[in-house]
C-alpha cells in the first residue's frame, strides 16, 4: 500500500458545483497533511494544510480530516473553471524531511 | 511570503552537455530542499533530498553522478544534469521546506519549475 492514496479521476463537476476530492494514508505518514493544486505544465501551489480532526475552511475551500478513517479530503465550493486542474494530496513522514505524495486527481469544471 | 525561485524556467541544450538548474528560497532559510521529477501528464518523482552543507540522499534508481546536487547555503540548492541525453528531458522542479521554528508551519514551498529538452 501507498503511503498517500488518491483517485486518478478525472472527476468532471458543473461549474458552481461542489468539487469533493478524496485521499487515503497509511499508518507510515504522521498527522500533517497538504493540498497542492497543479495546473497542466506548472509547478504544485499550496492550498490548504491541515492537521487535527476535523474541518479547516479557507474561502471556496474546505479540508477534512478524519484520523479515524485515515481519510483526508478537499472540498471546493462553486467550482469555476479555473479550478481545472490536478489536486495532489501530500502528507509528512514521520521523518521530518519527508513527504509522500498521492499520484492526483484530476478535476474538470464544466461551464 | 515563502516564495521558492527556479532559475532557468526552460533550456533546450544537445546531448552530452551539462546544465545547472538552480532553486533559491528569497524570502526563508531551508535547511532542506527536495528535487523532483515529472514527465508529461505523470506524478511527481522524487529524485532527491539535499540538506545544507551535506551530500544529497538520493532515491532508489536515481544516479547520484549523473544528477549532481549541491546546496551550498541555507537558500540555495543546484541540480546538474551531466551528459544530458534526451531521454532526461523533462519537468524539473524544487521545494524547499522552511527551517524550524516560529511559524514554520511544516508547508513544503515549490519553486516554479524548469523544462528540461535535449535534442
Amino acid at each position: 500500500q501507498k503511503e498517500v492514496e488518491q483517485n486518478s479521476g478525472p472527476l468532471s463537476v458543473p461549474e458552481g458545483a461542489i468539487a469533493s476530492l478524496n485521499c487515503t494514508y497509511s499508518d507510515r505518514v504522521s498527522q500533517s497533511f497538504f493540498w497542492y493544486r497543479q495546473y497542466s505544465g506548472k509547478s504544485p501551489e499550496l492550498i490548504m494544510s491541515i492537521y487535527s480532526n476535523g474541518d479547516k475552511e479557507d474561502g471556496r475551500f474546505t479540508a477534512q480530516l478524519n484520523k479515524a478513517s485515515q481519510y483526508v479530503s478537499l472540498l471546493i465550493r462553486d467550482s469555476q473553471p479555473s479550478d481545472s486542474a490536478t489536486y495532489l494530496c501530500a502528507a509528512k513522514g514521520y521523518n521530518f524531511n519527508k513527504f509522500y505524495f498521492g499520484s492526483g486527481t484530476k478535476l474538470n469544471v464544466k461551464p | 511570503g515563502a516564495v521558492v525561485s527556479q532559475h532557468p524556467s526552460w533550456v533546450i541544450c544537445k546531448s552530452g552537455t551539462s546544465v545547472k538548474i538552480e532553486c533559491r528560497s528569497l524570502d526563508f532559510q531551508a535547511t532542506t530542499m527536495f528535487w523532483y521529477r515529472q514527465f508529461p501528464k505523470q506524478s511527481l518523482m522524487l529524485m532527491a533530498t539535499s540538506n545544507e552543507g551535506s551530500k544529497a540522499t538520493y532515491e532508489q534508481g536515481v544516479e547520484k553522478d549523473k544528477f549532481l546536487i549541491n546546496h551550498a547555503s541555507l537558500t540555495l540548492s543546484t541540480l546538474t544534469v551531466t551528459s544530458a541525453h534526451p531521454e532526461d528531458s523533462s519537468f524539473y522542479i524544487c521545494s524547499a521546506l522552511p527551517l524550524a521554528g516560529v511559524g514554520n508551519t511544516g508547508e513544503l514551498f515549490f519553486g516554479e519549475g524548469s523544462r528540461l529538452t535535449v535534442l
